[in-house]
């Protein structure tokens, strides 16, 4: 198993330019999570998901959109990058009441 | 919703000294107890996890301690070594379809040789 991949690893943004962050996994978990930590910082939810086609907010979901079309894949799109969007993200999947796999990041800088 | 307080923010050890880390938890339906840990540069790595029906879990070096009543858990980690070193999440969830864990504010760990 892969288990969760990310692309790209690392990411040069333009304000106001937009992009996608893909996050697959392998091991058919129902849930996928997005998380932003920046530097020194916790992780902070922006959206997950308990199954293919639902989605939902979470702490700070605002310029960021989430799609959810099959179980492997949990694209992140970010409309219109702002500096404020600077960050290291990362995508995590889980079964139910089990522990979360984390995928290796995608460090993003907007300029 | 749920809150978790992780403490301290930064913990400084000598190589085999212990090391203990504390979480209080607010929600008392929550009933998962991970803890993960993050190296640099990388995602983070579950390294232990408790249930609700159980008061420690013990792993070679790493336990965890869990007190429902008090609404708290610990991480102790027994004669670090310098690859301790790493930030240590927290997180606490609750079952039944509403499994989204709330994280603590992390630990730096820093273990000297």
């Amino acid at each position: 198993n892969a288990g969760v991949t990310q692309t790209p690893k690392f990411r040069i943004l333009k304000i106001g330019q937009s992009m996608t962050l893909q996050c697959t996994q392998d091991m058919n978990h129902n849930y996928m999570y997005w998380y932003r930590q920046d530097p020194g910082m916790g992780l902070k939810l922006i959206y997950y998901s308990v199954g293919a086609g639902i989605t939902d907010k979470g702490e700070v979901p605002n310029g960021y959109n989430v799609s959810r079309s099959t179980t492997e894949d949990f694209p992140l799109r970010l409309e219109l990058a702002a500096p404020s969007q600077t960050s290291v993200y990362f995508c995590a999947s889980s079964s139910e009441g089990n522990e979360q796999f984390f995928g290796p990041g995608t460090r993003l800088t907007v300029l | 919703g749920e809150n978790v307080e992780q403490h301290p923010s930064t913990l400084s050890v000598q190589e085999g000294d212990s090391a203990v880390i504390k979480c209080t938890y607010s929600d008392s339906a929550s009933n998962y107890f991970p803890w993960y840990k993050q190296e640099l540069g990388k995602g983070p790595q579950l390294i232990i996890d408790i249930r609700s029906n159980v008061g420690e879990k013990k792993d070679q070096r790493i336990a965890v301690t869990l007190n429902k009543t008090a609404k708290h858990f610990s991480l102790h980690i027994t004669e670090t070594q310098p690859e301790d070193s790493a930030v240590y999440f927290c997180a606490a969830s609750k079952g039944g379809g509403s499994y989204i864990p709330t994280f603590g504010r992390g630990t730096s760990l820093i273990v000297h040789p």
